[in-house]
């Protein structure tokens, strides 16, 4: 089975660009999780949906973050305008439906605001 | 809320020994899981093992078992054996009950198995 699908793997923008991050989760799974990873602050929530529905925003830093889930198989997470304190790693996860709550995760987008 | 703590920024231990990863956390909440999961310097993030707050019996998947001790709010990874390929940084990471699935991640720990 396909794990959790991302893209881009890698993205260099220059600041105040448009950024669209995009995610596809495994197959019948019903959460979804999307995380900034940088070494100053390690792994971060930035919004989950369950059902499509987002749940929990609150780790979105701001405005400038939205994020989306059209439907079961894609979500995008958009930065704009995107700036250089922007440059982390964001990874999606997703969580099958009832059971234990493990997270599967994606390969991860290395972004880079220059 | 909740919180992780690795107090190991950084293990080695040599090749074929076992080496234990610490992680405490505190919640309030009455039901919890625990993670671990391994990054490689590829950067993915591959899950290891899982440990519910109510399972009476320590978790184990092949070479990795969780230590936990509820008491203690510990929930230590035992690696045994181990191989080369294992470096990578390691992180614990917790769940809390009802619609709380989100994980909260500790800081993690970097591990070097040594030939």
């Amino acid at each position: 089975d396909a794990g959790v699908i991302q893209s881009p793997r890698h993205e260099v923008t220059e600041m105040g660009q448009e950024v669209t991050l995009r995610c596809k989760p495994i197959s019948g799974h019903n959460s979804l999780f999307w995380y900034r990873q940088t070494m100053m602050r390690g792994l971060e929530l930035l919004i989950y949906f369950n059902n499509n529905v987002p749940i929990d925003d609150s780790g979105m830093p701001e405005d400038r973050f939205s994020a989306k889930m059209p439907n079961a198989s894609f979500s995008t997470l958009k930065i704009q305008p995107s700036e250089p304190r922007d440059s982390a790693v964001y990874f999606c996860a997703s969580t099958p439906t009832g059971g234990a709550d493990t997270q599967y995760f994606g390969p991860g987008t290395r972004l880079t605001v220059l | 809320a909740q919180k992780i703590t690795q107090t190991q920024p950084g293990m080695f231990v040599q090749e074929k020994e076992a080496v234990t990863l610490d992680c405490t956390y505190d919640t309030s909440d009455p039901s919890y899981g625990l993670f671990w999961y391994k990054q490689p310097s590829s950067g993915e993030m591959i899950f290891l093992i899982y440990q519910g707050s109510y399972d009476q019996q320590n978790a184990t998947e092949g070479r990795y078992s969780l230590n936990f001790q509820k008491a203690r709010k510990s929930a230590n990874l035992v690696i045994s054996a181990s191989q080369l390929g294992d470096s990578a940084m390691y992180f614990c990471a917790m769940s809390g009950s009802g619609s709380a699935r989100q994980l909260t991640f500790g800081s993690g720990t970097q591990l070097t198995v040594l030939p």
